[in-house]
């Protein structure tokens, strides 16, 4: 049963401390995404990776976060420093892309940050 | 500027009735949409889909209406049923050939009352 896993589930920190949530995602998946979901603005693509390569990151605040693919079965995002405004849930999803065309993206289950 | 909008935060039906759910955009350049369906605490998963070449797509009690000309896609679950209650997102997607992300829309929580 291959699903998009991440880690923490939970995280909960104070303002100024770095954050690191981590996503392994669907063995044989070519891309993958780092969304967040907010009550205000719903959901917000911050980053995707095509091949481990970054591809458009321009939904993400580039003086404190940062995404990177390590290796195919992992995906990170860090926020350094964390700030109460980055409180959300952030996904991470996979998906594979045939011929230039990505359609369905498998999502995990989610990392709930809070920042106090 | 949001392409991909769902107006409506909130629906609540009746079990048993018809549960329609309202999704707008305004890029023509999209061809290609899917609703996900998320529950608490859970990532979203696909539930159905619809190419721009086709109007209707149906997957049991579940159908994708799709209007071109009004850049208007609805999702109609009849019969409705509590397990449906969860928050369904409308995603819309660029032309094959593209490398493009899906735009999200914003998500409408449905409640259906036992």
């Amino acid at each position: 049963d291959a699903r998009v896993t991440q880690t923490p589930r939970h995280k909960v920190t104070e303002m100024g401390q770095e954050v690191t949530m981590r996503c392994q995602p669907i063995l044989g998946h070519n891309t993958v995404f780092w969304y967040r979901q907010t009550m205000m603005q719903g959901l917000e693509l911050l980053a995707y990776f095509r091949n481990r390569a970054p591809l458009d990151d321009s939904g993400m605040p580039k003086d404190r976060f940062s995404a990177e693919m390590p290796d195919a079965t992992l995906a990170t995002l860090k926020i350094q420093p964390s700030e109460p405004r980055d409180s959300a849930v952030y996904f991470c999803a996979s998906g594979l892309v045939l011929s230039g065309t990505l359609h369905e993206q498998y999502f995990g289950p989610g990392t709930r940050l809070t920042v106090t | 500027d949001q392409q991909v909008k769902q107006n409506s935060p909130s629906l609540s039906v009746q079990e048993g009735r018809i549960s329609i759910l309202n999704c707008d955009y305004t890029n023509s350049m999209f061809d290609y949409f899917l609703w996900y369906k998320k529950y608490p605490a859970e990532g979203p998963t696909f539930l159905i889909s619809i190419s721009s070449i086709k109007d209707k797509n149906e997957d049991g009690r579940f159908t994708v209406f799709l209007n071109k000309s009004a850049k208007h896609l609805s999702l109609h679950i009849v019969p409705s049923q509590p397990g449906d209650s969860a928050v369904y997102f409308c995603a819309a997607s660029p032309p094959r050939g593209s490398a493009r992300q899906l735009t999200f829309g914003s998500g409408t929580q449905l409640t259906v009352l036992p």
